[in-house]
């Protein structure tokens, strides 16, 4: 059964710093998704990341993805307080021709000012 | 807005009752999932439709069931419901059913059952 740890699941930082997560999957997949949700918010697609190697960045946000390692990395860069926000990665899993997403727990972004 | 639309977007009921969620994916999707969202189990799959009929199954109780109907819209059926069953419900659509088809999350339900 897939399983899809993230790492950490709560952080507080301080605006202007910079940060790294973590998003650990145990069964071979060639794609991963990041979303923001926003308390009490639907899921907001940040990144589809298609294939080992991609690179995706988008304002203060880096995401990568290492099929070999099974490993995804989200780079917040010179953080501030907007992008507070609980942070999901997901991989699909494939099963008879259909897919279903299997997302980690969730890291709790605190940006204090 | 990702164009999926869910109503309602809160219901509050009580243990033993019986609610309808209601999900229209975007325009041109054929395929709807539905996902739970609990402070117990996190974010699961619970069931997939694509073109009225069901496709994938995860971990969905005996006590919900879904369809989705010719204009492809989706309803989800909650019963003898419990405490444990308070979450924030999702729906979200892809265009096709099968692999590499990005899933598109709508504002969600909230269900509280007290």
């Amino acid at each position: 059964e897939l399983k899809v740890e993230q790492n950490p699941l709560f952080l507080s930082m301080q605006e202007g710093k910079n940060y790294t997560i973590y998003c650990n999957y145990s069964t071979t997949s060639d794609r991963l998704y990041w979303y923001r949700q926003d308390p009490g918010k639907s899921l907001e697609s940040l990144f589809v990341l298609l294939s080992n190697g991609a690179v995706k960045q988008e304002g203060r946000l880096m995401a990568s993805l290492d099929t070999k390692a099974r490993l995804s990395t989200l780079h917040i860069t010179a953080a501030v307080h907007d992008l507070s926000a609980t942070y999901f990665c997901a991989v699909p899993i494939t099963r008879g021709g259909s897919e279903k997403l299997v997302f980690g727990k969730g890291m709790k972004l605190t940006v204090n000012p | 807005d990702s164009g999926v639309t869910q109503t309602p977007k809160h219901l509050i009921t009580a243990t033993g009752q019986r609610v309808t969620l209601r999900c229209s994916p975007r325009s041109g999707d054929l395929s709807v999932y539905w996902y739970q969202q609990s402070l117990d189990q996190g974010l699961q799959f619970l069931i997939q439709y694509y073109n009225g009929e069901e496709r994938a199954k995860g971990n969905i109780l005996e006590r919900f069931s879904a369809q989705q109907f010719p204009d492809l819209h989706s309803e989800l059926n909650l019963s003898s419901l419990e405490l444990g069953d308070s979450a924030l419900y999702f729906c979200a659509s892809s265009v096709q059913a099968g692999v590499r088809n990005e899933q598109f999350f709508g504002p969600g339900t909230r269900l509280t059952v007290l």
